[in-house]
């Protein structure tokens, strides 16, 4: 079976412009969660996506947004970068319905560098 | 916010059993102590979870204190593979991952 899958791997993107990196959740999941990992740090949750609703957010400010699509994909878009928006951005998918204890699974990430 | 204290790193031999401890003094009855691993610049791995009872996979063993404030997690028979920074967190729908500890396996 296929795993979380993201693209693209890596992106190279200017100050100010905006990105969209998708992610296809493991079949039967239904639930899509965005992590960013800057450089030498763990991975930061920004948002988590239940049958197409924010189920939850992080800190991050409102340059960023997110979507869940009825095939239970997802976009994660970040307007206006920022130097420090570069990092490498994690999708994870879950089986929800568990509350807490839900195992998430991980895909390989995007790669941003923003010049 | 992390809500666990792990070492920073720790090394291990090859072969050897690799023993990595967690605390989490301020765990809440509900919450699950998961552990993930990240290879370098690739998706953290999901290894294994538990709620209160001692838990065994192909990975690894977790082995966590009856009163939950603290865990083990345990890779009986390491490899070179095995170097990565290892996550472990308390699963509350989301994942508040910390430093973790960077662990190095030496031949």
């Amino acid at each position: 079976d296929a795993g979380v899958t993201q693209s693209p791997t890596h992106l190279i993107k200017t100050r100010g412009q905006h990105v969209t990196l998708r992610c296809s959740p493991i079949s039967g999941h239904k639930s899509v969660s965005w992590y960013q990992q800057v450089l030498g740090q763990g991975p930061q949750f920004i948002f988590q996506y239940y049958e197409k609703e924010e189920r939850g957010r992080g800190n991050f400010p409102d340059r960023f947004s997110a979507r869940q699509f009825p095939n239970y994909s997802s976009e994660l878009n970040v307007n206006a970068l920022l130097l420090g928006d570069s990092a490498l951005y994690l999708c994870a998918s879950s089986r929800p319905g568990q509350g807490f204890g839900e195992t998430q699974y991980f895909g390989p990430g995007t790669r941003l560098l923003v010049l | 916010d992390a809500k666990t204290t792990q070492p920073t790193s720790m090394d291990c031999a090859e072969g050897r059993a690799a023993n990595l401890p967690c605390n989490h003094s301020t765990i809440s009855g509900n919450e699950y102590v998961y552990w993930y691993r990240q290879i370098h610049s690739q998706g953290p791995q999901y290894i294994i979870h538990g709620l209160k009872n001692n838990e065994t996979n192909e990975m690894a063993s977790l082995i966590i204190t009856e009163d939950r404030k603290s865990s083990t997690l345990i890779l009986p028979h390491a490899t070179l593979r095995d170097t990565a920074v290892y996550y472990c967190i308390l699963n509350d729908y989301k994942l508040s991952f910390g430093a973790g500890t960077t662990v190095t396996v030496r031949a």
